[in-house]
């Protein structure tokens, strides 16, 4: 049973574009929504992250929306960049209920065409 | 300050092969998380620590994987007998909060290739 459900596997967007990638959770006890970006041959790093008692959270160019009735939460990059490119996963876990680590989706292939 | 480091990056095994994965954690990290990642997939949760206490195996494939951490700081993930399908991207990641739930800082990762 995958629990979190992200789209698209893999996105082309122009340099200065907006990028979007959407994800989906089932786990109603989650309450932690974090977003990695990851270049090929390191580990991922976090990006920003969410917590269900807010809909929105920007940092920089980049914006989470979190839609907690839906179970959906979407990272918005804002004027894209070559820089950019990289794979991105979205997670999610249980920071309350004892420690079951993140539960990751299973990543967006991004390119930024300059 | 030192990020998380694990060691080897990459590891040749042949099938059958024992294998020993290293993690250095960010010091006076607490929790200590491992994480296997398949090629072209996202990180999979394979084992929990608090300090030196496993507190989470859960996500653990099979009783060939076995990890510890002994005096609550590096970690040793060992896979024994190796198969095929244990080649994978092994992660390690950290945090300094009690249950993970914040930040987790992940390393370079071990690329192990059986075969």
């Amino acid at each position: 049973q995958q629990q979190v459900k992200q789209s698209p596997q893999s996105l082309i967007v122009q340099k200065g574009g907006i990028s979007i990638i959407n994800c989906a959770y089932e786990n109603t006890a989650f309450d932690y929504f974090p977003w990695y970006q990851q270049f090929p041959g390191k580990g991922p790093a976090l990006l920003i992250a969410i917590r269900p008692d807010v809909s929105e959270k920007k940092e920089g160019r980049f914006t989470i929306s979190f839609n907690k009735s839906a179970k959906q939460f979407s990272l918005h990059i804002m004027d894209s960049q070559p820089g950019d490119s990289a794979t991105y996963f979205c997670a999610a876990s249980n920071s309350g209920g004892g420690a079951d680590g993140l539960t990751f989706g299973k990543g967006t292939h991004l390119i930024i065409q300059p | 300050g030192a990020g998380v480091s694990q060691s080897p990056r990459y590891k040749v095994a042949k099938r059958g092969q024992d294998v020993a994965l290293r993690c250095d954690p960010i010091s006076g990290h607490v929790s200590l998380f491992w994480y296997q990642q398949a090629l072209g997939q996202g990180p999979e949760f394979l084992t929990y620590f608090q300090n030196e206490a496993q507190l989470d195996k859960s996500g653990l494939p099979s009783d060939r994987f076995f990890a510890e951490r002994p005096e609550g700081s590096v970690s040793t993930l060992k896979i024994q007998r190796t198969q095929q399908e244990d080649s994978a991207v092994y992660l390690c990641a950290s945090s300094s909060d009690r249950f993970g739930g914040e930040t987790q800082y992940f390393g370079p990762g071990t690329r192990l290739l059986v075969l």
